[in-house]
């Protein structure tokens, strides 16, 4: 079956190291997202991707980055962690503008 | 995107109908009404959108008000699993297709 996957699950990291997640999507979705969620704020968007090489910020896109070489995968990048982005990360895709996103599991990503 | 009003917090009676009022006053006319939710430690679930008319999938009820600014979603039959926090969106159909999330009604079935 079509699925979105997040790896690590869990990854604790040093202050100043470069810390990168992975999503990857096997149902060839052209759009997708990345949120963080932290304890009273919900679910914040980082940053998306309508298709291969278009990145968009989101509205907390400030010390991260993403690229987009292709359609499976919207890898995020923290250049330099900081304890302010110890947070749970959520990857998700849609097909097309308007339908359903599909999340995935999530990664809880801790710095020291 | 307009913005959305919910309850914090709501329980509700296993086996009874649980319904999840959401306040969108300031809704445009080309803008769906979403409805997603989340289990805790899960990624958020779609469950329901629509327009302008009333809404039903295996999930749950979406009802719109006529003039579209209130909208409530309707668990049938409320079980346990249904504890999470449920989360209403409004969103402008076009190639904009991120989600702005508020903060939701968190749902207690009680036993």
């Amino acid at each position: 079956d079509a699925e979105i996957t997040q790896s690590p699950r869990h990854k604790i990291t040093e202050t100043g190291r470069q810390v990168t997640l992975a999503c990857h999507q096997t149902w060839n979705h052209n759009n997708m997202f990345w949120y963080r969620q932290d304890l009273g704020h919900g679910l914040r968007l980082i940053h998306y991707s309508y298709g291969v090489h278009d990145t968009n910020k989101g509205e907390v896109s400030d010390g991260y980055s993403v690229s987009r070489s292709n359609t499976e995968d919207l890898p995020l990048t923290l250049e330099s962690a900081a304890s302010s982005q110890t947070s749970v990360y959520f990857c998700a895709s849609t097909a097309s503008v308007g339908n359903e996103q599909f999340f995935g599991p999530g990664t809880r990503l801790t710095v020291l | 995107d307009a913005k959305t009003t919910q309850p914090p917090s709501m329980d509700c009676a296993e086996g009874r109908a649980a319904n999840l009022p959401c306040n969108h006053s300031t809704i445009s006319g080309n803008e769906y009404v979403y409805w997603y939710r989340q289990i805790h430690s899960q990624g958020p679930q779609y469950i329901i959108h629509g327009l302008k008319n009333n809404e039903t999938n295996e999930m749950a009820s979406l009802i719109i008000t006529e003039d579209r600014k209130s909208s409530t979603l309707i668990l049938p039959h409320a079980t346990l699993r249904d504890t999470a926090v449920y989360y209403c969106i409004v969103r402008v159909m076009n190639r904009d297709d991120k989600i702005i999330f508020g903060k939701g009604t968190r749902l207690h079935i009680l036993p």
